[in-house]
Parts: C-alpha cells; sequence; structure tokens
C-alpha cells in the first residue's frame, strides 16, 4: 500500500496568513493526488484534484502543487471559513489511501 | 443539484450485519464509479471499496480491512449504491461516507453525501 504522510499534523495562524501543507507519498504516484477539506460535523469537500487542478467553486486562494512523491497545498490570505481540517489522498493504485490530516487553527 | 443521500446506520452488535444505502440525484449514476469512505469516531478517512459502472463489469475493490465481511452493489435503474457488512467488528464503528469518483482524468472524489453512523457494540 502507498502510505500518505502529511506535515505538520497541526498549524496555527492567523486571518491573512499564507500556509503551506505537505503531503509525501512512499512511492511514486504521478500527479494522481487530490486534496480534501473538512469541517467539524460535515463531510469531506473535494478542493484540488490532478495534483493542482481546482474543483469548481473553490476559490483561487488555494492551489496544489507536485508530482511524483511530494506535493504541497498552499492557502493564501487565509479567511475565516478555511479553518478546517485537511487531507490529502492518492488515487494512483489500489487501495486508495489517505493522509492522517492537518488540523489547521485559529491562532 | 448532485445529491448523494445515505441511510440504514444504526447499533449493531458485533458479529451482526447491516446494509447501507445511498440514493444518488442529479446527474447520471451510471457514468460513474462509486465508493465507500468511512471515518472512526476523531479519527482520518478511510476508505472502503469501490463499484465499477458497468463497461467495466460493475467491479469491485476493496481495502483490505473489509475484504471477504463487506460487498458494494449498486441499482442504476434505481440510481442507488449499497454496502453490504456482514461479520461486524467493533473496529468498524464509523461514520460511513457514500461518494462519487470523478470521471475522465481523475478519479478523485468529487461528492460525498453527508455520511451515515455505524456502532458496533455489545
Amino acid at each position: 500500500d502507498i502510505q500518505m504522510t502529511q506535515s505538520p499534523s497541526s498549524l496555527s495562524a492567523s486571518i491573512g496568513d499564507t500556509v503551506t501543507i505537505t503531503c509525501r507519498a512512499s512511492q511514486g504516484i504521478s500527479r494522481s493526488l487530490a486534496w480534501y477539506q473538512q469541517k467539524p460535523e460535515k463531510a469531506p469537500k473535494s478542493l484540488v484534484y490532478g495534483a493542482s487542478s481546482l474543483e469548481s467553486g473553490v476559490p483561487s486562494r488555494f492551489s496544489g502543487s507536485g508530482s511524483g512523491t511530494d506535493f504541497t497545498l498552499t492557502i493564501s490570505s487565509l479567511q475565516p471559513e478555511d479553518f478546517a481540517t485537511y487531507y490529502c489522498q492518492q488515487y494512483g493504485s489500489y487501495p486508495v489511501t489517505f493522509g492522517q490530516g492537518t488540523r489547521l487553527e485559529i491562532k | 443539484e448532485v445529491q448523494l443521500v445515505e441511510s440504514g446506520g444504526g447499533l449493531v452488535q458485533p458479529g451482526g450485519s447491516l446494509r447501507l444505502s445511498c440514493v444518488a440525484s442529479g446527474f447520471t449514476f451510471s457514468d460513474h464509479y462509486m465508493d465507500w469512505i468511512r471515518q472512526a469516531p476523531g479519527k482520518g478517512l478511510e476508505w472502503v471499496g469501490r463499484v465499477r459502472k458497468k463497461p467495466n463489469g460493475y467491479t469491485t475493490e476493496y481495502a483490505a480491512s473489509v475484504n471477504g465481511r463487506f460487498s458494494i452493489s449498486r441499482d442504476d435503474s434505481t440510481y442507488s449504491l449499497y454496502l453490504h457488512m456482514n461479520s461486524l467488528k467493533t473496529e468498524d464503528t464509523a461514520m460511513y461516507y457514500c461518494v462519487r469518483v470523478k470521471t475522465g482524468v481523475a478519479y478523485n472524489f468529487d461528492y460525498w453525501g453527508q455520511g451515515t453512523l455505524v456502532t458496533v457494540s455489545s
């Protein structure tokens, strides 16, 4: 199985900050990577697919990059609604696997 | 508007069985692979399994943790997805999400249901 490791596990930031979350795959997955946002008691929401393509309706302050084994999700100019938990996920091979999550909190 | 609505969760004893359902609307159900994802209380996301579409023979894939105990089926005529769970264990306690797999160039999960909670306990 491909292991997905996110860092950091938690992060504190202020409104207006720019933050970056990293996801590393235990083997190469080309660009078969997605990012999801989950708020408490809610289902996850898809943000990014193909490592860097934004889902329709996702604000442009979100951006993804990377290929192979190393990926990043960057959120620019943090807004109050961005404080949530973020997960990366690889879909390059079975079983589909997720990172452990990064909790983004307000400083 | 794409909607996925799960039902069928509840309290079940270890060793018991349960069937979860998901009714889809707002898109052509038969055009998509469909998956189940689960999330144990306070934990991360875990992929459960997939059912492909008719051109792919409705074939399935499962996580090792549920293989042989769970099965996924679909009924394209009623826009329904099912998760049949047998020999349930306490570690199967989780919120179960029905998810749509994106078509085309990616296979991420572009729409999620609200989830249905399964509790396995004596």
